[in-house]
């Protein structure tokens, strides 16, 4: 059964700084891996998505690794601002199944 | 993409009732599906619907409890039946394509509180 952990669990850092939240998951079969944002009370907020046979994926200042063979996604922000204040929640969809399994989130604030 | 909207967006139930959530999406997907979020947790998957058959709920749910319909590809409901306190919780309707980069859209959520 797939696990997907998330680290650190939560995490405040001054604005300007580049930062890396981390994903582990633990079956390597996976289809692809997405990350969401989730502001409090709100839904999700598709971020990144990275199929299987992809490295990396870069979207503004947020970039995306991937690494299967470690079971292992890194979310790298550069120059966080006040605004990238929320919940970043990693998710794992394996090769048989349809769904998502999701990490616990790693909490994120930006001070000004 | 697709866009996704709930109703309704939030609740406040009593306990012993039931609540049904609709999901409306604004394109033709092939799989939708119904996530809960209790206080403070991570997305749990409650079940897939996909149209024209019976959902597949995850381990610890059951059909009584959260019967699903999909009567068509951009529709779906969810209700939460006999509630109490535990059920309280955001309730996230996603849906998905393969063939569109297989990513997959989420809803606003409804929260729902019961007294």
């Amino acid at each position: 059964k797939q696990e997907v952990t998330q680290i650190p669990a939560a995490l405040s850092v001054p604005e300007g700084e580049n930062l890396v939240l981390n994903c582990s998951f633990t079956d390597s079969a996976i289809y692809n891996l997405q990350w969401f944002r989730q502001d409090p009370g709100k839904g999700l907020t598709s971020l990144l998505l990275i199929q299987s046979s992809q490295r990396e994926q870069t979207s503004g200042r947020l970039n995306a690794s991937l690494d299967k063979s470690s079971g292992r996604s890194t979310l790298y922000i550069a120059a966080s601002q006040p605004g990238d204040s929320a919940t970043y929640l990693c998710a794992v969809k394996g090769n048989y199944g349809q769904n998502f399994v999701f990490g616990p989130g790693t909490r994120l604030s930006v001070l000004p | 993409s697709a866009v996704i909207s709930q109703k309704p967006s939030r609740d406040i139930c009593q306990r012993g009732t039931s609540l049904t959530i609709q999901c409306q999406v604004d394109s033709q997907v092939t799989m939708m599906f119904w996530y809960r979020q209790q206080p403070g947790q991570s997305l749990t998957l409650i079940a897939t619907a996909n149209q024209g058959s019976e959902a597949t709920y995850e381990s610890g749910f059951v059909i009584d409890k959260f019967p699903i319909s999909r009567p068509n590809l951009t529709f779906s409901t969810l209700t939460v039946s006999n509630m109490s306190p535990e059920d309280s919780s955001i309730y996230l309707c996603s849906g998905g394509d393969r063939g569109r980069a297989d990513t997959q859209y989420f809803g606003p959520g409804t929260r729902l509180t019961v007294l």
